[in-house]
């Protein structure tokens, strides 16, 4: 069974804190994606890797880094967590090869920041 | 103007009754469609592939309209299990990283 892992369900951070979050998949997928969700307007693309040590930007980066060190594993980074980053963040793979291959999500990490 | 834009309901509809969901997308260079189903609380998952000749799974339908650029979902003999939301996923270019998903939409179904 395919999967991927997040590293929190609930996290709750202090304004200016740094927040690390987790995302591991066993499916030896080459593309990973973090994405954060919000009432209304759906999914948006932090940033994604097609590789070990390769990241692209997606359509909101700002405030966030990435690092993806292993295959399986990419982190999302928020240097100094602020209240406009509290949501749902959801981590998914794919692999390559084929523009109809399926995203896997993980559970998601609901992120609080006070 | 969003680039994938669904209308977000909620739709309520008896247990049997058939459903359908539209969506339009902008970027005449999406290559990839699909529509993904998240119940509440849990992560997206993919319902199915939207091909240009129109595909059916049981009792889903998908249809894609490249010229309107409009995405359809039809659901028949609804089930109070088919209540959850639906997205709208639209892939820009071939490399399969740019993904744009819609809001949503949200099906009740009543028994």
């Amino acid at each position: 069974d395919v999967k991927v892992t997040q590293s929190s369900r609930y996290l709750v951070k202090r304004t200016g804190e740094k927040v690390f979050l987790e995302c591991v998949q066993d499916m030896d997928h080459e593309n990973m994606f973090w994405y954060r969700q919000d009432p209304g307007l759906g999914l948006r693309l932090i940033y994604f890797s097609y590789d070990v040590k390769m990241k692209e930007k997606g359509d909101i980066p700002e405030g966030y880094s990435v690092s993806r060190e292993k295959k399986e594993r990419f982190s999302l980074i928020l240097e100094s967590a602020s209240t406009n980053q509290t949501s749902m963040y959801l981590c998914a793979s794919s692999k390559q090869g084929s523009s109809y291959n399926e995203q896997f999500f993980g559970p998601g990490t609901r992120l609080t920041v006070l | 103007r969003k680039e994938v834009e669904q209308d977000p309901g909620p739709f309520n509809v008896p247990e049997g009754a058939t459903v359908a969901f539209n969506c339009t997308y902008s970027n005449s260079a999406s290559q990839s469609f699909f529509w993904y189903r998240q119940d509440c609380r849990k992560e997206p998952k993919l319902l199915m592939s939207v091909y240009s000749s129109g595909n059916e799974d049981g009792r889903f339908t998908a249809q894609l309209n490249r010229a309107s650029q409009y995405i359809s979902l039809l659901i028949r003999d609804s089930k109070l299990s088919d209540s959850a939301t639906y997205l709208c996923v639209v892939m820009v270019g071939t490399g399969g990283f740019k993904t744009i998903f819609g809001a949503g939409t949200r099906l009740f179904v009543k028994a």
